[in-house]
């Protein structure tokens, strides 16, 4: 049984509009947060986390929110641009020495 | 700076041909980890390693096996190749497997196994 779903696998939105990127997890113990973005041919990035001690971190364009009561985090960009258009990945860990648990994957494509 | 350095970057297999890949990482990282990639599969944990000289299993490991027999080099292997490893596989690696920091990522090795 998946424990990270990312159930859209592909999101189209057109440039300087926002994107949202949704991930679900199911045990309530994950306590680390991350998305990362990959390009074809390239391996996966790090983009941006978040820890269970709060609710909202933001980078730049690049913001993260996680609803810790409904297993819910999301990824918003704004602006979208061309060059955000790739794979996006949402990771989940917690204490230990177990490795990150990634989604499937969502595609973003953003048209210009 | 090199970071995770995976080779070959592309490789072709006859069924029931071996090979290994190789991950080398030059950030001195305790932790390191094999993944594959497949369409609509996301990326899947195959094996990983805690240090130097440790090994465990991840989500798909049947058909793999791995070794660390130095820090900065873990290396996957498969004895037996099938259709079926056909993928895209990533090695990373991180100071801690959890929440401190996050993964660094090789460029990847396509196998195609005919």
């Amino acid at each position: 049984d998946q424990q990270v779903k990312q159930n859209s696998p592909s999101l189209s939105v057109q440039e300087g509009r926002i994107s949202i990127l949704n991930c679900d997890y199911t045990n309530s113990m994950f306590d680390y947060f991350l998305w990362y973005k990959k390009y074809p041919a390239e391996g996966p990035t790090f983009l941006i986390s978040i820890s269970s001690i709060k609710d909202k971190n933001e980078d730049g364009r690049f913001t993260v929110f996680l609803n810790k009561s409904a297993k819910h985090l999301s990824l918003h960009i704004v602006p979208s641009q061309p060059g955000d258009s790739a794979v996006y990945f949402c990771a989940v860990g917690y204490s230990g020495n177990t490795p990150l648990v990634f989604g499937k994957g969502t595609r973003l494509s953003v048209i210009a | 700076n090199a970071g995770v350095t995976q080779t070959p970057k592309f490789r072709v297999l006859k069924t029931g041909q071996s090979m290994t890949l190789l991950c080398a990482q030059d950030m001195n990282h305790e932790y390191m980890y094999w993944y594959r990639q497949d369409p609509g599969m996301g990326l899947r944990l195959i094996h990983y390693s805690v240090g130097e000289g440790t090994t465990a299993k991840g989500e798909v490991p049947d058909g793999y096996n791995v070794s660390r027999l130095k820090k900065q080099n873990f290396l996957l292997g498969l004895e037996s190749a099938a259709p079926s490893q056909t993928s895209v596989y990533f090695c990373a690696s991180s100071s801690t497997p959890d929440r401190a920091t996050e993964a660094f990522f090789g460029q990847g090795t396509r196998l195609t196994v005919v």
